[in-house]
């Protein structure tokens, strides 16, 4: 099987940059997605293939996404920006697969 | 504007069956592959299964393979997830979502219907 690993939470600081990241075997070489999800609520695509952002998303979000590593950054953190991300890849073994998820604490 | 509404959620006993439906507005919805995700309650997201556009192809998660049928009505813009021989295990709040293409992402997601198996 195909395991996608984040860090279970992250501290940041107002107008600070929080970084993600998600962790799989020769992730660099599939394509990477995050999405943003707020207590009670659905999840959003934030980044897709790797880098890119849907319409909508801040600037402040952006994405990488080689080796073993993919990263989502948030530059400029906001208050809004708290909630729990995930990465997300596509795997010919497990087809489609979620990250464990990251919390991200805006102190 | 774009839209994905899931229902047919509820309590139910183990063993029992379930038909979740998503209906589809605000856009072609018989040129979009199709996902279920579920995420049981406290936990992360857990991919359920996918459809072609036109329903002819359709994968699942292994540990849903057997149990659960994703299938869907163009015609009415809807999509289904029949689930048989529910257990405990499977309460979860069940999103559809639909496939952006080539990304592998999934672009819109539904509100989520909440499905609890318990006896």
């Amino acid at each position: 099987s195909y395991v996608l690993t984040q860090p279970p939470s992250v501290s940041v600081s107002p107008g600070q940059t929080a970084s993600i990241t998600c962790s799989g075997d020769k992730l660099g070489d599939k394509y990477i997605c995050w999405y943003q999800q707020k207590p009670g609520q659905s999840p959003v695509l934030v980044i897709y293939q790797d880098t890119k952002r849907p319409s909508g998303i801040p600037e402040r979000f952006s994405g990488s996404n080689s080796g073993n590593t993919a990263t989502l950054t948030i530059s400029g953190t906001q208050a809004v920006d708290e909630a729990d991300y995930y990465c997300q890849a596509w795997d010919n073994s497990v087809l489609y697969v979620f990250g464990t998820g990251t919390k991200v604490t805006v102190l | 504007q774009v839209q994905l509404v899931e229902s047919g959620g509820g309590v139910l006993q183990p063993g029992r069956s379930l038909r979740l439906s998503c209906a589809a507005s605000g856009f072609t919805f018989n040129t979009y592959a199709m996902h279920w995700v579920r995420q049981a309650p406290g936990k992360g997201l857990e991919w359920v299964a996918i459809i072609s556009y036109d329903g002819d192809k359709k994968y699942y998660a292994d540990s849903m393979k057997g149990r659960f049928t994703i299938s869907r009505d163009n015609s009415e813009n809807t999509l289904y997830l029949q689930m048989n021989s529910l257990r405990a295990e499977d309460t979860a709040v069940y999103y559809c979502a639909r496939d952006a293409g080539e990304t592998d992402a999934c672009d819109i997601w539904g509100q989520g219907t909440m499905v609890t198996v318990s006896s």
